[in-house]
Formats: C-alpha cells, structure tokens, sequence
C-alpha cells in the first residue's frame, strides 16, 4: 500500500531557530502534497497545498514567509518552519495524493511532534 | 467554506454498536470520508462516500445524504481497541480536505 514518511517525529527547538520538516511519499508519485497542523484534542487545520515544481497555495492566515514549503520532486514535499515560536508547537501531519490515484484517497503521513522552547 | 460538525464524545461497551453523526455545511463536496486518529498518530482512512447510501466494510459502515448534509460512522461489533478519535472530513473540488472536530469514541468492557 501506499507508505508516506515524515522526518523527523519529534523536535525540540529553541525559539527564533528554524526547523524543516520532510514528507515523502516511498512507493508511489505524488502530484499533491498538503500540510496540516494540529493542536491537542483539536482537527487538522490544513496549512497549505503543496504541486510538485510550483508555489504552494496557502490557506487563509498561514503565513507563507514563516512556513515555507518546497515541493522539488514527486516524492519530496519540506515545510520549514522559520523563526519558531512556542505558539508554533503542534503535531504537524503530511498527506499525499497519488498521480492516477481515482477519487480517493489522501495517505498521511505519521506526523511530527514540534516544541518550541 | 465549510462548516462540518460532529459530537464530542461517545462511550459505548465492548461488543455494541455506535452511530458517530456528521452533519456538513459546505461551499463545494467532492466526497465525505471517515478517517481513525489514535493519540498521538496520523489518521488512517476508514470509508469514502461520494454518492448517496450505505456504504459497509466490514465492522465499519458509512451511510451519506448529500441533501442533507448528512453523514454517519457506525462501528459494530465494538472493541477496545476502536478506542480512538473519529475524524469526519469533507472534499472540495481542489481535493482538499476540511476536517471536524472529531468525536472521542471510549469502549469499556
């Protein structure tokens, strides 16, 4: 089946670093690729969506400059989060759409567990 | 946009049955899907309705109104470890996903 990764599971930064965060898709192409992000006991909020070779589109109040997402290959989408603040911390989830993947599904990927300190 | 709303929690005994209801309001559907999210993981897809009905698989089944706006999740047969958080989720024409809050489903023995 279809199997996406992220990297890393967990961080722990200081405030005013950046982190990236890597999702790929290991056994089949994406086209998309979409961000979430989650606080506890809350739904995913997506972030933004992410075409292979174009500029991601975000959501209404994400800001672009402060989480930059790259999506240079098929199998490659990054979301960098610039400048951390505690406000920052949350689960943060990938999905990936497949190419000739029909009607269906988005496969997610593990999440990433980000604290800023 | 899209207004999705589903009840906080359910408890239930192991071995019963549980209806999750989803009522949706939305700018655009392109298909409603259910998805399972354990503490601290990615949710795992669960059914897909894009087309009016039952659909069954296995001790889960999802049944969709799209002129109602309606949806539910009804888990058989419950075990301990359907213990989860059930996400319902709506599709617009972008393939992009508007979640629920999510219902907190506790089976006891």
């Amino acid at each position: 089946g279809a199997v996406v990764s992220q990297h890393p599971s967990r961080v722990i930064c200081k405030s005013g670093t950046s982190v990236k965060i890597e999702c790929r898709s290991l056994d089949f192409q994406a086209t998309t690729m979409f961000w979430y992000r989650q606080f506890p006991k809350k739904s995913l909020m997506l972030m933004a969506t992410s075409n292979e070779g174009s500029k991601a589109t975000y959501e209404q109040g994400v800001e672009k400059d402060k989480f930059l997402i790259n999506h240079a290959s098929l199998t490659l989408s990054t979301l960098t989060v610039t400048s951390a603040h505690p406000e920052d911390s949350s689960f943060y989830i990938c999905s990936a759409r497949a190419i000739g993947q029909g009607d269906y599904e988005q496969y997610f990927g593990p999440g990433t567990r980000l604290t800023v300190t | 946009g899209q207004n999705i709303d589903q009840p906080t929690e359910m408890t239930a005994t192991e071995g019963a049955i549980v209806q999750i209801n989803c009522t949706y309001q939305t700018s655009g559907f392109n298909g409603l899907f259910w998805y399972q999210q354990h503490a601290g993981e990615a949710p795992t897809f669960l059914s897909y309705n894009v087309l009016d009905g039952l659909e069954e698989k296995g001790r889960f089944s999802s049944f969709l109104s799209r002129s109602k706006g309606y949806s539910y999740l009804l888990l058989k047969e419950l075990q301990m470890k359907d213990s989860a958080s059930y996400l319902c989720a709506v599709r617009d024409g972008d393939y992009k996903l508007s979640f629920g809050a999510g219902t907190t489903v506790t089976v006891r023995a």
